[in-house]
């Protein structure tokens, strides 16, 4: 069964428009949540990671927020330009160590035009 | 330079035949994965390594074994290529904590006919 789900599953956006990505997730414990960006034909690359019971980060235009109470993570990217077309995976691990599991969603694929 | 490097980066190979994927890492990290991506599907982990001969199974290590015989290398093989590994594979590194950034390299496209 799915742990991480990812919604939605494909997005166009104009170039210039914000846009938010949704994570849900059963993954127990949490230790950490990590949003990663996947250039097609590429490896994926670290956007973000957030840890705290209640946590918000920001990064550029791009900003997230979880809440382990509800098990819920978005990823808001503002400003989207073209080279923000990707898709962008939810990734939780439920240790700190490497002993523990990266758990992957199936990803978000954002298609921004001009 | 932090990178994780994979060769070959295309592949096409013969049901039944064997297969080498290679992975090399330039961070001093303990912690090496070797993860698979289909479509529709999250990646799914192969084998983790946490350091030199202490390689572990993950969630899906049928049909594959690995090798890590220095902490910068770490090799996936495919004995007996079937046409179900057909599959784009992602290494990736990390130091013990995973909570740390994590690297992946660019990926293998594999095609077995």
């Amino acid at each position: 069964k799915t742990q991480v789900e990812q919604s939605p599953q494909s997005l166009v956006v104009r170039q210039g428009e914000n846009c938010v990505l949704q994570c849900n997730y059963s993954v127990t414990p949490d230790n950490h949540l990590r949003w990663f960006k996947q250039d097609t034909g590429k490896g994926l690359v670290s956007l973000t990671v957030l840890v705290d019971q209640k946590d918000k980060t920001s990064n550029g235009r791009y900003s997230a927020t979880l809440d382990k109470d509800a098990k819920h993570s978005t990823l808001h990217i503002t400003a989207t330009l073209l080279d923000d077309t990707a898709t962008y995976i939810c990734v939780v691990g439920d240790r700190g160590s490497a002993l523990g599991r990266l758990h992957f969603g199936a990803g978000t694929q954002l298609i921004v035009i001009p | 330079d932090m990178k994780v490097t994979q060769m070959p980066r295309y592949l096409i190979k013969r049901m039944g035949e064997n297969v080498l994927l290679e992975c090399g890492q330039d961070m001093s990290h303990e912690t090496m994965y070797w993860y698979r991506q289909d479509p529709g599907l999250g990646l799914q982990l192969i084998y983790i390594s946490y350091d030199v001969d202490s390689n572990s199974e993950g969630d899906i290590p049928k049909g594959y074994r690995v090798s890590r015989k220095k902490r910068e290398h770490f090799s996936l093989i495919l004995d007996s290529a079937k046409t179900n590994q057909t599959s784009v594979y992602f290494c990736a590194s990390s130091f013990r904590q995973s909570n740390t950034e994590v690297f992946f390299g660019k990926g293998t496209r594999l095609t077995v006919v």
